[in-house]
């Protein structure tokens, strides 16, 4: 069972809003990870964090921003949500050292804007 | 630069028969080999990995996923569906020396009654 958390699971909201998607991971691991995934799409990275105070962004150009105050903490937050967002976002974890790639994800966060 | 292609976006099978997903990679280097299951609104869960070693690799669920570098390829095989196993699967490479993890594009699995 994985140990890694997202919430909301599902949002819908308007157009212009802000809004924040948590996720928390117990396993103490370093490196973080969000992707956006649509369907019949592969999973497209947007961020990652290799840990605290550490965040890139991804291979596809979001306009989502993220934060990493703390070990088990990697919320990502869009100023002012549009139709174009729609989505779901995936959050995920792994390792920080004798890392093979192995990715822990978490349930994800489908957002829905109007 | 790594790059995965799963040739099959959709494979219906009738249960308790056989199913082959395929997945063909790119990658100039030596790469590392996954498979995760997405069952519906859940989010990915690995079901295998190749790393080095026997190019034969079994995972959870009766699955179980051959690495061919000659045809780099790596292709998901169990020899009895069940209903259960009815989901999206997606492959998923990674070169050494590379932190990120490339994902394909999907096959969603449907097991007939």
């Amino acid at each position: 069972e994985a140990d890694i958390y997202q919430t909301p699971r599902y949002l819908v909201i308007g157009t212009g809003k802000k809004i924040t998607l948590e996720c928390s991971q117990t396993m103490g691991h370093d490196k973080m990870y969000w992707y956006q995934q649509d369907p019949g799409m592969e999973l497209h990275l947007i961020h990652y964090s290799y840990g605290v105070n550490s965040t890139e962004k991804g291979d596809l150009s979001s306009e989502s921003t993220v934060s990493r105050i703390r070990t088990e903490h990697f919320p990502l937050t869009l100023e002012s949500a549009r139709p174009s967002h729609t989505s779901q976002y995936l959050c995920a974890s792994s390792e920080g050292q004798a890392n093979t790639g192995e990715l822990f994800f978490g349930e994800g966060s489908r957002l829905t804007v109007l | 630069a790594q790059s995965v292609t799963q040739l099959d976006s959709q494979v219906p099978v009738f249960e308790e028969a056989p199913v082959e997903l395929r997945c063909n990679y790119s990658s100039s280097v030596s790469v590392y080999l996954f498979w995760y299951v997405q069952y519906p609104n859940q989010g990915l869960q690995l079901l295998l990995k190749y790393l080095s070693g026997s190019t034969l690799v079994k995972g959870i669920n009766g699955f179980e996923a051959e690495f061919n570098k000659s045809q780099t390829s790596f292709h998901l095989r169990k020899p009895s569906v069940h209903i259960s196993d009815t989901a999206e699967y997606f492959c998923a490479v990674r070169n050494f020396g590379n932190e990120k993890l490339t994902f394909g594009t999907g096959t969603r699995l449907t097991i007939i009654p």
